[in-house]
């Protein structure tokens, strides 16, 4: 039972365009999401995090949105650029506790030149 | 660098062989994380460490897997009589305390990957 989903498993812009990548949940626990990037054979990287009172966060070409409403998340790059390219994995947290991050499977996003 | 590191970076076993797995988080770091990552999937949470105790270990798969963690600082993830299921990049995280601000993240090491023939 995926408490975090990331449906689509790849995605591919221009460079210069924007990339937006989905994220759906299903536990209204979750308080806080975050996004990492993976680059191959290295470890995710913290990239940006949203609170759940917020409905969106911004730094520099990254923007997450939140809508609880409807238990989604996007993460908005503009503009994308060719070092963007990496599988981006949605997590979700809940404070207090272990905060433990429930993951999703990863979108690959390739930015072509 | 003062990163998240793990060893060894690659490991081979054989189905039944125990093999230990080592992370060294970021120093001053109270919190760490064990995940795994098996092939085509997102990380799952393995267990959690506070100090040298560890209140969460929800996540572990099966008894044969194990952890500890000395000195408020290394974490060893011991798995026993490996399966061939078991293959997978496990990571570790370590953050400065649990309990904070969502936005004291957690930071990964660059993961073990196990492969058991």
């Amino acid at each position: 039972d995926q408490q975090v989903k990331q449906n689509s498993p790849s995605l591919s812009v221009q460079e210069g365009r924007i990339s937006i990548l989905n994220c759906d949940y299903t536990n209204s626990m979750f308080d806080y999401f975050l996004w990492y990037k993976k680059y191959p054979a290295e470890g995710p990287t913290f990239l940006i995090s949203i609170s759940s009172i917020k409905d969106k966060n911004e730094d520099g070409r990254f923007t997450v949105f939140l809508n609880k409403s409807a238990k989604h998340l996007s993460l908005h790059i503009v503009p994308s650029q060719p070092g963007d390219s990496a599988v981006y994995f949605c997590a979700a947290g809940v404070q207090g506790g272990s905060e433990k991050l429930v993951f999703g499977k990863g979108t690959k996003l390739t930015v072509n030149p | 660098g003062a990163g998240v590191s793990q060893s060894p970076s690659n490991k081979v076993t054989e189905k039944g062989k125990d093999v230990e797995l080592r992370c060294d988080p970021i120093s001053g770091h109270t919190a760490l994380y064990w995940y795994r990552q098996s092939l085509g999937q997102g990380l799952e949470f393995l267990i959690y460490f506070q100090g040298n105790s560890a209140p969460d270990k929800s996540g572990l798969p099966s008894d044969r897997f194990s952890a500890e963690r000395t000195g408020g600082s290394v974490s060893t993830l011991t798995i026993q009589r490996t399966q061939q299921e078991d293959s997978a990049v496990y990571l570790c995280a370590s953050r400065k305390r649990s309990g904070g601000p969502s936005t004291d993240t957690q930071y990964f090491g660059p993961g073990t990957r196990l492969t058991v023939l």
